[in-house]
């Protein structure tokens, strides 16, 4: 009865740096989601996914890359980080996009110096 | 293109207090609406949401919205509130059947004072 986890939960990274942010889901939902959280800017969507194989767009992509190889995982990837991509990260899954994202990851809160 | 607004970012009430969050978008055509909660340290949960039917939606922990399509409006009330509401409220639509994802507003922090 996991849900949506999300690893790691916090992450300090020097500029330049690159990492990954694992998302898995348990709940066999076709549409997955990584969003930013910011004070004062709500969620904004950085990239989606509506299948495995297949990813997305959101409203805030640059100096963001995905990945869906499985169904049940979705991969954020910060290729050279940069201090403006200091945020908390929520992954979330959902089985319908007109549903809106239904089960949210804990987050990953990360900065970047 | 698509907005959400929601008018108070940052709301105090006392305890036994009533509640009513503003929420208004922008797109004219049908829609889908949601309430997300997002309590101190946690991730977002789903409150309520309306598709279709009756406009007056009720959701956890005693929530209700109430779709006003006149007014573009989908606000969130709660006749008493508790302590244990504080929390950042968001409003997210989403226009149905279309590609497009769904927008949330910047959030609501709600303060209850005991």
């Amino acid at each position: 009865n996991a849900g949506v986890t999300q690893t790691p939960k916090f992450r300090v990274l020097k500029t330049g740096q690159s990492m990954t942010l694992l998302c898995a889901q348990d709940m066999n939902h076709e549409y997955m989601y990584w969003y930013r959280q910011d004070p004062g800017m709500g969620l904004r969507l950085i990239h989606y996914s509506v299948g495995e194989g297949t990813t997305a767009k959101g409203e805030v992509p640059d100096g963001y890359n995905v990945s869906r190889l499985k169904k049940q995982n979705f991969l954020l990837g910060l290729e050279s980080a940069a201090p403006s991509q200091t945020s908390v990260y929520f992954c979330a899954s959902s089985y319908s996009m007109d549903r809106g994202p239904q089960h949210f990851g804990d987050g990953t809160r990360l900065s970047i110096l | 293109a698509q907005s959400v607004s929601q008018h108070n970012h940052h709301v105090i009430l006392s305890e036994a207090a009533s509640l009513e969050l503003g929420c208004n978008y922008s797109y004219g055509g049908t829609v889908n609406l949601f309430w997300y909660v997002q309590y101190p340290g946690q991730h977002l949960q789903l409150l309520l949401k309306y598709f279709s039917g009756d406009p007056l939606v009720k959701g956890i922990k005693g929530f209700e919205a109430e779709f006003i399509k006149s007014k573009f409006s989908f606000n969130l009330r709660k006749p008493s509130v508790q302590w244990s509401d504080t929390a950042e409220y968001f409003c997210a639509v989403k226009k149905r059947n279309r590609d497009d994802k769904i927008i949330f507003g910047k959030g609501t922090r709600l303060h209850i004072l005991p």
